[in-house]
């Protein structure tokens, strides 16, 4: 069975402090595994990651992928309050555009 | 700007009486999908659409229609709406060459009494 598993499922730390967040998968056929901020509405697109080893990074935020061990990676460091959000991975699963999302981990920044 | 919207943003509704959630989206996109969200499930799809007059179930779509008569549109029909239909529920987009990437809209709350 398809399957997304995030951890940790919760985080509260201060600000200035540098998070790493969890994804696991298992899928069939896997393509890309995607991460999503989402705040108080709709999640909002943060990487894309189809290769293993490759960092994406855009700016404090950064995220690898490991094809072989099957789990990426989203580092946050130097953490704002801006920050504190839910951050989802997803991965298409079966056809093409059928996405399984991960349960989210909710991050919490302190000032 | 193209974007994705939803309507209504709220609702409230009773047992048993059906519910149509819109989602309009102008990106032109191929793909449309309808998601909701409840406490430690994360997301998690009920339908989903790769081009007018095709539609497919997802994850969790019994209590759950939806049809495609034109790119723009996807709503979601809840026949017979029960408690447990209490969520959120997300539309998205993403287009052929967007290689997976979704764009979300903003999201409708449904409580059903």
């Amino acid at each position: 069975e398809d399957k997304v598993v995030q951890s940790p499922l919760s985080l509260v730390v201060h600000e200035g402090d540098t998070v790493t967040l969890n994804c696991s998968y298992e899928v069939t056929n896997f393509r890309s595994l995607l991460w999503y901020k989402q705040e108080k509405k709709a999640p909002t697109f943060l990487f894309m990651l189809t290769s293993s080893g490759i960092e994406k990074k855009s700016g404090r935020l950064s995220s690898i992928l490991d094809k072989k061990e099957l789990f990426s990676i989203l580092n946050i460091t130097a953490t704002q309050t801006g920050d504190s959000a839910v951050y989802l991975c997803a991965t298409p699963v079966g056809n093409n555009n059928d996405m399984r999302f991960g349960a989210g981990t909710r991050l919490t920044v302190k000032p | 700007d193209a974007e994705i919207t939803q309507s209504p943003r709220h609702k409230i509704t009773e047992t048993g009486r059906q519910v149509t959630l819109a989602c309009h989206q102008t990106w032109n996109h191929n793909n449309m999908f309808w998601y909701r969200q409840d406490l430690g499930h994360g997301l998690r799809l009920i339908h989903y659409s790769y081009g007018v007059q095709d539609t497919n179930k997802g994850e969790v779509s019994d209590g759950y229609s939806v049809s495609r008569s034109n790119t723009e549109d996807l709503p979601l029909t809840l026949e017979s709406a029960a408690s447990s239909q209490t969520s959120v529920y997300f539309c998205a987009s993403s287009g052929l060459a967007s290689y997976n990437e979704q764009f979300f809209g903003p999201g409708t709350r449904l409580t059903v009494l």
